[in-house]
C-alpha cells in the first residue's frame, strides 16, 4: 500500500532562513505528488504539484520541490522563508493514477519574526 | 468555476447520536469525491472515497460510513457516535483520478 512519510513534525526557524522539508513515499511505479500547505484559520490549499517531466517544479510564494525518484522523495524547498510562511506544510502522494490520494503526517512550520 | 460546501462547520454531539456531515460541489459534473480526517499528530487520513453515484471505497473500518445519492452530493454518517469519532473532517473534490484535490472549509466534530 502507498504511503507517506514526513521526516519533520515541527520546524522552528528565523526569518530569511533556508528551509527543506523531507518527504518520501513508498510505490515503486507512476507517481502523482503534492505538497499542500494550511495556513492558521484557512483551508488546505494547493502549493505545488508533480506529474510528469521537470522533476524541479516550482509554486506559489516562491517554494519548489524536487521529485528524485531514485530516492523516492519529494522534498519541498524555499531558499528564504518568511513570518507569512508559518503553517502546516502536508505532502501527499498518489500512487498509480488510481482513485486515492494518500497524506503525509505534516509539518508544522513556524517563522520567528 | 468550482465551489465546495461542507457543513455544518461545527458540531457538538453526545456519545451515541447520529452523525450527518454533508458535503456538496458546484460547478462541476461527476467529480471524485473525498473525506479525510484530520487529527493533531496523524496528518490527513483518508476515509472514504467515490468516483461515482452509488460507489463508496472505505479505507479505514471504522463508525462512520459515507454515501454518495447524487453526483455532487457527499456525505458522512454515524449511526451512532464515539468519543474518539471527535476530529475535525475535510470534504474533498477532484476533477478525475490522480489529479489535483481541492478541500473544502472542514467540520469539527467534537463527541462528548
Amino acid at each position: 500500500a502507498q504511503s507517506v512519510s514526513q521526516h519533520n513534525h515541527h520546524v522552528i526557524l528565523s526569518e530569511a532562513a533556508s528551509l527543506e522539508l523531507g518527504c518520501n513515499y513508498s510505490y515503486g511505479g507512476t507517481v502523482n505528488l503534492f505538497w499542500y500547505v494550511q495556513y492558521p484559520g484557512q483551508h488546505l490549499q494547493l502549493l505545488l504539484k508533480y506529474f510528469s517531466g521537470d522533476p524541479l517544479v516550482k509554486g506559489i510564494k516562491g517554494f519548489e520541490a524536487e521529485f528524485i525518484k531514485s530516492k523516492f522523495s519529494f522534498n519541498l524547498r524555499k531558499p528564504s522563508v518568511q513570518w507569512s510562511d508559518t503553517a502546516e506544510y502536508f505532502c501527499a502522494v498518489n500512487a498509480g493514477r488510481d482513485d486515492k490520494i494518500i497524506f503525509g503526517k505534516g509539518t508544522r512550520l513556524h517563522i520567528l519574526p | 468555476s468550482q465551489t465546495i460546501h461542507q457543513w455544518p462547520a461545527t458540531l457538538v454531539q453526545p456519545v451515541g447520536s447520529p452523525l450527518s456531515l454533508e458535503c456538496t460541489v458546484e460547478g462541476t459534473s461527476n467529480p471524485n469525491l473525498y473525506w479525510y480526517r484530520q487529527a493533531a499528530g496523524r496528518g490527513l487520513q483518508l476515509l472514504f472515497y467515490s468516483v461515482g453515484i452509488g460507489q463508496i471505497s472505505s479505507e479505514v473500518p471504522q463508525n462512520l460510513s459515507a454515501s454518495r445519492p447524487q453526483d455532487r452530493q457527499f456525505i458522512l454518517s454515524s449511526k451512532k457516535l464515539l468519543l474518539s469519532d471527535s476530529g475535525f473532517y475535510l470534504c474533498a473534490w477532484g476533477f478525475s483520478s490522480g489529479n489535483t484535490i481541492y478541500f473544502g472549509e472542514g467540520s469539527w466534530l467534537t463527541v462528548v
